[in-house]
């Protein structure tokens, strides 16, 4: 069974510092998807990452995965208030029957402070 | 069209009351899924419809019923179901590609059992 695994669950940070949300999964895949949640609405799709190496930027925002190491990476640059929010990474197992099931991470709350 | 878009966004039922929650999407993508969503949890997959066809069923309890009219509906119907049922229920649909199945999500349904 694919297990996800995000830390850390909850993250508090000043405004204008950085910090990385981890993301690590237990079986092969290369395809990884980092998504948004603001309180009370849905998933916004942030980053699709399929290939080892894959490395995406916008905004403040960068994710990288790492297929070897089982490892995705969601770095916050100089984070805003704007930024306050759930973040989830979610994996799509390589191929067979499973092939579109998501699995999810527990998800990351960020709250941005002054 | 590049959105999904459910309805109703809010459903208060009873216990022995019959309803269905309905989802579009005119993307031309080939699945679409039902996810439930507790508060503070990550979305669990229910059902995946791939070229209309029921593909995967996450041992769903019976009074949720899916059904996909086509491949730009899919709909949802609830009967007896219970308190613990209460949740946001998202709809998502994707291109079904294995290079690429990122999955776009409706703004989803808040759904209260009484």
């Amino acid at each position: 069974e694919l297990k996800v695994e995000q830390n850390p669950l909850f993250l508090s940070m000043q405004e204008g510092k950085n910090y990385t949300i981890y993301c690590n999964y237990s079986t092969t895949s290369d395809r990884l998807y980092w998504y948004r949640q603001d309180p009370g609405k849905s998933l916004e799709s942030l980053f699709v990452l399929l290939s080892n190496g894959a490395v995406k930027q916008e905004g403040r925002l960068m994710a990288s995965l790492d297929t070897k190491a089982r490892l995705s990476t969601l770095h916050i640059t100089a984070a805003v208030h704007d930024l306050s929010a759930t973040y989830f990474c979610a994996v799509d197992p390589a191929g067979g029957t499973s092939y579109g099931k998501l699995t999810f991470g527990q998800g990351t709350i960020l709250t941005v402070h002054p | 069209d590049t959105e999904v878009t459910q309805t109703p966004k809010h459903l208060v039922m009873g216990m022995t009351n019959k309803k269905s929650l309905k989802c579009e999407q005119h993307m031309g993508h080939r699945a679409m899924y039902w996810y439930k969503q507790k508060a503070k949890k990550p979305p669990e997959l229910m059902f995946v419809y791939s070229y209309e066809k029921l593909s995967i069923n996450e041992s769903v309890p019976s009074r949720f019923s899916p059904e996909c009219p086509n491949s730009s509906l899919l709909n949802l119907h609830l009967h007896a179901l219970q308190p613990e049922d209460s949740a946001l229920y998202l709809c998502a649909s994707s291109r079904f590609r294995e290079v690429d199945n990122e999955q776009f999500f409706g703004p989803g349904t808040r759904l209260t059992v009484l």
